[in-house]
C-alpha cells in the first residue's frame, strides 16, 4: 500500500485559494488517490478522488501529474469553515484497504 | 435518506471489560468499515465487511472483532479493555458500486479508565 506524506499544517486567509500536496512515491498502478476532510468531533467526509491529470468537482480539484508520484488539492477561495484536517489516501482497488496518513491541518483565518 | 449512525456516542468502561459497539449503514450500503482515531497513532483501519463476512482487516490485535449482520448492521467488539483502547471509533460505509468514497459516521467515543 502506498505511503502518504503531507504536510502537517498550512495557515491561510478568507478569499485565498489553498493549494495541499501530497507525495506518494510508490503508489501502485491500481491505486487511486483520494481527499477527505475531517471537522473535530465529527467523521471524515469524502472530498474527491482521481487517478490522474486533473479533476474537479463542485468542492475542490485535485491535480495529478503523469507519474502519479504526488498530488495537489486545491480548494478556491476558502472560509473560515473550511478550517479542518485533510488526509490525502491512496486507496487500493485490489485490497480494499483505506489507509489514512497523519493529514493536513488547515487554519483559515478572518 | 439517512447518514450513518452509531451507538452508543459516548462510552466509559473500566480496564478489563468489554465493549460492543453498533453501527448503522446508509439503506442500501453493504459494506462497512471500522477505524479507530487516537490522537497519537491517526486514523487506523480495523476491518471492513461485506455482506456478512470480513473482507479486509488491519494489523490489530485478536481482542479487536466484529459481525456484520443480513440487514448490514455491523458491531465491533473489544475484550479486554486496556487503557490505550481509549479512542473515537469510527463507522463507515460504502455504497455498492463505489470504491473509494466511504460515509463516516459520527463515532463512538471509547475511554477506558
Amino acid at each position: 500500500l502506498a505511503k502518504t506524506t503531507q504536510p502537517i499544517s498550512m495557515d491561510s486567509y478568507e478569499g485565498q485559494e489553498v493549494n495541499i500536496t501530497c507525495s506518494h512515491n510508490n503508489i501502485a498502478t491500481n491505486d487511486y488517490i483520494t481527499w477527505y476532510q475531517q471537522f473535530p468531533s465529527q467523521g471524515p467526509r469524502f472530498i474527491i478522488q482521481g487517478y490522474k491529470t486533473k479533476v474537479t468537482n463542485e468542492v475542490a480539484s485535485l491535480f495529478i501529474p503523469a507519474d502519479r508520484k504526488s498530488s495537489t488539492l486545491s480548494l478556491p477561495r476558502v472560509s473560515l469553515s473550511d478550517t479542518a484536517v485533510y488526509y490525502c489516501l491512496a486507496f487500493n482497488t485490489g485490497g480494499f484497504k483505506t489507509i489514512f496518513g497523519a493529514g493536513t491541518r488547515l487554519f483559515v483565518k478572518a | 435518506k439517512a447518514g450513518v449512525t452509531q451507538t452508543p456516542r459516548y462510552l466509559i468502561k473500566t480496564r478489563g471489560q468489554q465493549v460492543t459497539l453498533s453501527c448503522s449503514p446508509i439503506s442500501g450500503h453493504r459494506s462497512v468499515s471500522w477505524y479507530q482515531q487516537t490522537p497519537g497513532q491517526g486514523l487506523q483501519f480495523l476491518f471492513e465487511y461485506f455482506s456478512e463476512t470480513q473482507r479486509n482487516k488491519g494489523n490489530f490485535p485478536g481482542r479487536f472483532s466484529g459481525r456484520q449482520f443480513s440487514n448490514s448492521r455491523s458491531e465491533m467488539n473489544v475484550s479486554t479493555l486496556e487503557l490505550g483502547d481509549s479512542a473515537l471509533y469510527l463507522c463507515a460505509s460504502r455504497p455498492s458500486g463505489s470504491l473509494y468514497e466511504q460515509y463516516f459516521g459520527p463515532g463512538t467515543r471509547l475511554t477506558v479508565t
